[in-house]
């Protein structure tokens, strides 16, 4: 069974920084490009960045470039999240999603299933 | 404000036919297939659509995709009680080097 599992959200203050992890089984890990999107409190989805296969391009929305940094261990089976200078309007859950075309297929003709269950990030003095 | 424009709100009755608009720009319809995803409250986002038309298995027929230049569409046939729920159109957009949601829509079945 294909599986993603969110990992590491939580309370932090402005400016602090947070690593979320996502755990990856069931699929080949190596072969699909991954992403992961954000939800705040009664909104809608926000894309947030994704990374290629063998993580050759990477891509961020404007709102976190700079900020936030996508990585992934292959060899591990896990994608990561760094956060960094968080702000109140970082507050969301997020989710990691895999990329339903696998290799050799570009981000801008793919999709994502499955999603994982999500993780809750609050950041609040 | 969301890059692809989806009306906040929809309804239907029951085993009526109800259709979701997705209005975007060449940048990203117009260039790049359209995929739709399905919310029921408080879990995870699920594909429904992909490359504008196709169904994943698992998915109803009464479910359907279309694509016409800039805009995109979701079709729901014979609606069900379960239907009410949230539904999201997405896109890859080529100028913005990103992927774009809309705004989302919230469907009721009266």
């Amino acid at each position: 069974e294909v599986q993603l599992v969110e990992s590491g959200g939580g309370l932090v203050k402005p400016g602090g920084s947070l690593r979320l992890s996502c755990a990856a089984s069931g699929f080949t890990f190596s072969s699909h490009s991954m992403t992961w999107v954000r939800q705040a409190p009664g909104r809608g989805l926000e894309w947030v960045s994704s990374i290629t296969s063998s993580s050759s391009y990477i891509y961020y929305a404007d709102s976190v470039r700079g900020r936030f940094s996508i990585s992934r261990d292959n060899a591990g089976n896990s994608l990561y999240l760094q956060m960094n200078s968080l702000r109140a309007d970082d507050t969301a859950v997020y989710y990691c999603a895999r990329s339903g075309c696998s290799t050799n297929c570009p981000l801008r003709v793919n999709w994502f299933d499955p999603w994982g269950q999500g993780t809750l990030v609050t950041v609040s003095s | 404000q969301s890059v692809l424009a989806q009306p906040p709100s929809a309804s239907g009755t029951p085993g009526q036919t109800v259709s979701i608009s997705c209005s975007g720009s060449s940048s990203n319809i117009g260039t790049n297939p359209v995929n739709w995803y399905q919310q029921l409250p408080g879990t995870a986002p699920k594909l429904l659509i992909y490359s504008n038309s196709q169904r994943p298995s698992g998915v109803p027929d009464r479910f359907s995709g279309s694509k016409s230049g800039t805009s995109a569409s979701l079709a729901i046939s014979g609606l069900q009680s379960e239907d009410e729920t949230d539904y999201y159109c997405a896109a890859w957009d080529d100028s913005l080097e990103g992927l774009v949601f809309g705004g989302g829509t919230k469907l009721t079945v009266l």
